[in-house]
């Protein structure tokens, strides 16, 4: 299996911050990433596929990048409502493997 | 708009069986291959189990495969998740759901409101 690793585990930032964060493949997986945020008892909701796609309805502040087996999500300009554990997923491969989650604060 | 609604979560002992039902409304069901991924309490999420839109092929994870089995009834609008001989270690929500297109799952689009299971004796 493909392993997704995510860094930091957790942060903490300001409304009005730029924060990035990171996942790291195992191997390769060209632009098969995805990324999901998840509020406290809510369902996960994409926010970035094939590594730098907007997901219609989502907020411009949020991009993705990378390929390979590097990846980023960057929001900028942090709002409250940023405040969520984000998880990067591979799709070139099954089993479809998630990170292990970085948890958002906005203090 | 499109809808998952899950139903058939629980509270089983070790060994036995559930099945979780989930009705998609709001979209072209058969159109769709879902998926079912669940989150143990307090942890990540974990792929489940994928089928595609017509049923023909279907994708389990190692930890579950051979006491979980997906279906789907497309003139039903409805995916469905048998969990048997069920263990601790599966306790967690369930969700289902959609992928983008019929016959595999580059990212999940929609998902569900999630089910619990919790096994436990």
């Amino acid at each position: 299996d493909i392993q997704m690793t995510q860094s930091p585990s957790s942060l903490s930032a300001s409304v009005g911050d730029r924060v990035t964060l990171t996942c790291r493949a195992s191997q390769n997986i060209g632009h098969y990433l995805n990324w999901y945020q998840q509020t406290p008892g809510k369902a996960p909701k994409v926010l970035i596929y094939s590594a730098s796609s907007l997901q219609s309805g989502a907020p411009s502040r949020f991009s993705g990048s990378g390929s390979g087996t590097d990846f980023t999500l960057t929001i900028t300009r942090l709002q409250p409502e940023d405040s969520a554990t984000y998880y990067c997923q591979q799709s070139i491969t099954t089993p479809l493997t998630f990170g292990q989650g970085t948890r958002l604060e906005i203090k | 708009e499109v809808q998952l609604l899950e139903s058939g979560g629980g509270f089983v002992q070790p060994g036995e069986s559930l099945r979780l039902s989930c009705a998609g409304s709001g979209f072209t069901f058969s159109n769709f291959a879902m998926a079912w991924v669940r989150q143990a309490p307090g942890k990540g999420l974990e792929w489940v189990s994928g089928i595609t839109g017509d049923g023909g092929s279907t994708l389990y994870a190692d930890s579950v495969k051979g006491r979980f089995s997906i279906a789907r009834d497309n003139s039903k609008n409805t995916l469905y998740l048998q969990l048997n001989t069920l263990r601790a270690d599966d306790t967690a929500v369930y969700y289902c759901a959609r992928a983008p297109g019929s016959s595999g799952w580059p990212w999940i689009d929609s998902w569900g409101q999630g089910t619990l299971v919790s096994v436990s004796s």
